[in-house]
């Protein structure tokens, strides 16, 4: 059973434009999110989190937006650069001081130059 | 501050060996989990170790385990090695304080079983 789920395997954006990663979940139970990225024979990078609490982070080009009622949350990457290009992975956690982390399956982001 | 490391890089065994491999924590992290990446299944969580003590548990056969020494650097085990577990394996630390603590990866063992 796939508790968060990336529905797009792949995501083709051009330079300069806004790329959108989104993700859903189904487990009301989590209530810490985070995305992270990464490259090829490179461990997954962390890029940005939201609590529970709030629907909304930024930090620099990246923010993240959260839709509790509808178990949704995105990635907004403005502007795209060709470094952004790699897969994304999106995670969430339950119940604060648990450490276990449940990923979605990825999107692979190609920026177009 | 020197980041996430985990040795060997690259494994090959053959069906029914048994593996170890190891991480090494950021400085000052006293929690490490231990994650499965393959293809078909994405990341998967197999556990997590904090103070020397396995904390969480992932969905994972009893083949597979793990320790954490008091310097938090952490071994996981595979014994009777399948086909299957062919995958990349990473191990993350975070300060263990809460679970908004931020995981750091490290880049991973590669094992491959023929």
């Amino acid at each position: 059973d796939q508790q968060v789920k990336q529905n797009s395997p792949s995501l083709s954006v051009q330079e300069g434009r806004i790329s959108i990663l989104n993700c859903d979940y189904t487990n009301s139970m989590f209530d810490y999110f985070l995305w992270y990225k990464k490259y090829p024979a490179e461990g997954p990078t962390f890029l940005i989190s939201i609590s529970s609490i709030k629907d909304k982070n930024e930090d620099g080009r990246f923010t993240v937006f959260l839709n509790k009622s509808a178990k949704h949350l995105s990635l907004h990457i403005v502007p795209s650069q060709p470094g952004d290009s790699a897969v994304y992975f999106c995670a969430a956690s339950g119940n604060f001081g648990n450490e276990k982390l449940t990923f979605g399956t990825g999107t692979r982001l190609t920026i177009i130059p | 501050k020197a980041g996430v490391t985990q040795t060997p890089r690259y494994l090959i065994k053959t069906r029914g060996q048994q593996v170890t491999l190891s991480c090494s924590p950021i400085s000052g992290h006293r929690s490490v989990s231990w994650y499965q990446q393959t293809p078909g299944q994405g990341l998967q969580f197999l556990f997590e170790y904090f103070s020397e003590t396995q904390r969480n548990k992932g969905n994972f056969p009893g083949r597979f385990s793990g320790r954490q020494f008091s310097n938090s650097r952490s071994e996981m085990n595979v014994s009777t090695l399948e086909l299957g577990d062919s995958a990349l394996y990473l191990c993350a630390s975070s300060l263990g304080g809460s679970g908004t603590d931020t995981q750091y990866f490290g880049p991973g063992t590669r094992l491959t079983v023929l």
